[in-house]
């Protein structure tokens, strides 16, 4: 049964401490997207990826986020330095060719509490 | 901007009647429309998709319609059960450039009650 995996499932940090948040997308996919969901704002798409490649990352704040994709089978989103209003939960998902065209498959999230 | 709407927040209803949910969007030419489904503490899980030119899709008990004069898609459940109990959005996504990503609503939550 293929399914994204993300790890840490939680993360309690203090603020201005780095907080890396990992992602292995379901074998075969090529696209791989990280998503923030908050109860205010919603599910909000910070950046996605296509063969590994940063296609969009207008979502994040440039200043303190950055994304990556070392391999195919691992991506990664930093926070540095971490700041309360970045408490929220972070999704990864992946999907085929097509990108958005196509359904994604989410993983489980992280949540993440800056204190 | 783009906005996407979901009628409510919450919506209850009894157990073997159809719930309806409604997405409306506005400064928005979506080229494809999403429907999922997200359970408390867990990611979203997709349910349908349908085109701009397909005005109705069903997947067993599931039915959704796609308006784009009245810019707005229809979601319903018949026979609902309380397994069906969870958040739905809906997401859109236009034909690339500023409107190429997939924009989520905010969902709503459905309480089917026994």
């Amino acid at each position: 049964d293929a399914r994204v995996t993300q790890t840490p499932r939680d993360k309690v940090t203090e603020m201005g401490q780095e907080v890396t948040m990992r992602c292995q997308p379901i074998l075969g996919h090529n696209t791989v997207f990280w998503y923030r969901q908050t109860m205010m704002q919603g599910l909000e798409l910070l950046a996605y990826f296509r063969n590994r490649a940063p296609l969009d990352d207008s979502g994040m704040p440039k200043d303190r986020f950055s994304a990556e994709m070392p391999d195919a089978t691992l991506a990664t989103l930093k926070i540095q330095p971490s700041e309360p209003r970045d408490s929220a939960v972070y999704f990864c998902a992946s999907g085929l060719a097509g990108g958005f065209y196509n359904e994604q498959f989410f993983g489980p999230g992280t949540r993440l509490t800056v204190l | 901007s783009q906005k996407i709407e979901q009628n409510s927040e919450a919506l209850n209803i009894q157990e073997g009647k159809t719930a309806t949910l409604t997405c409306n969007y506005t400064n928005y030419s979506p080229a494809y429309l999403q429907w999922y489904r997200q359970d408390p503490g867990r990611g979203p899980v997709f349910l349908l998709l349908i085109r701009e030119n397909e005005k109705e899709k069903r997947k067993e008990r599931l039915k959704v319609t796609f308006d784009t004069t009245l810019k707005q898609s229809l979601f319903h459940i018949t026979a609902s059960q309380p397994a069906d109990s969870a958040t739905y959005l809906c997401a859109l996504t236009g034909y690339g450039g500023s409107q190429g990503n997939l924009i989520f609503g905010k969902g709503t939550k459905l309480s089917v009650k026994p």
